[in-house]
């Protein structure tokens, strides 16, 4: 199985400064189809999760342009350009290049 | 409005079987791939079980298999996981989600259904 390791864990930020997570696979991600499908997913406190984007880079309808994915092959970023309130909650990054799909463990985003 | 409800949840003894079921709507249900991802209480993410549009095609995750079986009855729009030989570590909050076509991902959740499995 393709082992997600996230970094920091928790990420204290203030609010309008830039946040950044970082998402590392066991393996490379891009699958035979030249795809690399790695997603990230935004967990609210009490809710379910949300995309937030998919196959690194793009963002899914309606996520505000603050949000923005990089990377390739092994090693992935998810930026906020400036945090807002609304943003604390648990980042995840996930896999969908080989089942069984995984998840990183996820990353705590709070407010100073 | 794409809108997933799960229900099915509930207490039950180790050992015992559960059925959940997803009810979806707001888009074609047959056409998607579906997922259940579950979450224990104060953890992360945990993939599951996944299923191909047509049904044909199922995949499960080494902590499930033998055990749970993810199913679909495409007339009624609904998604299922009957959960069998239930262990306490299968006690979670179960997600369905429905797969984003061509982008290895799931772009809509539901509220989730919550199960207890102890004695």
């Amino acid at each position: 199985d393709i082992v997600m390791t996230q970094t920091p864990l928790s990420s204290p930020v203030t609010l309008g400064q830039p946040a950044s997570i970082s998402c590392r696979s066991s393996q490379s991600l891009v699958h035979s189809d030249g795809n690399t499908y790695l997603t990230w997913l935004q967990q609210r406190p009490g809710q379910p999760p949300r995309l937030l984007i998919y196959k690194i880079s793009d963002r899914f309808s309606g996520v505000p342009d603050r949000f923005s994915g990089s990377g390739a092959g092994t090693h992935f970023t998810l930026k906020i350009s400036r945090v807002e309130a609304e943003d604390v909650g648990v980042y995840y990054c996930m896999q969908g290049t080989q089942f069984p799909y995984t998840f990183g463990q996820g990353t705590k985003l709070e407010i100073k | 409005e794409v809108q997933l409800l799960e229900s099915g949840g509930g207490l039950v003894q180790p050992g015992g079987s559960l059925r959940l079921s997803c009810a979806a709507s707001g888009f074609t249900f047959s056409n998607s791939a579906m997922t259940w991802v579950r979450q224990a209480p104060g953890k992360g993410l945990e993939w599951v079980s996944a299923l191909s549009g047509s049904g044909g095609s199922t995949y499960y995750a080494d902590s499930v298999k033998g055990r749970f079986t993810i199913s679909r009855d495409n007339s009624n729009n609904t998604l299922y996981l009957q959960m069998n030989s239930l262990r306490a570590e299968d006690t979670a909050v179960y997600y369905c989600a429905k797969g984003y076509y061509g982008s290895g991902t799931y772009d809509y959740w539901g509220l989730g259904t919550l199960v207890t499995v102890s004695s």
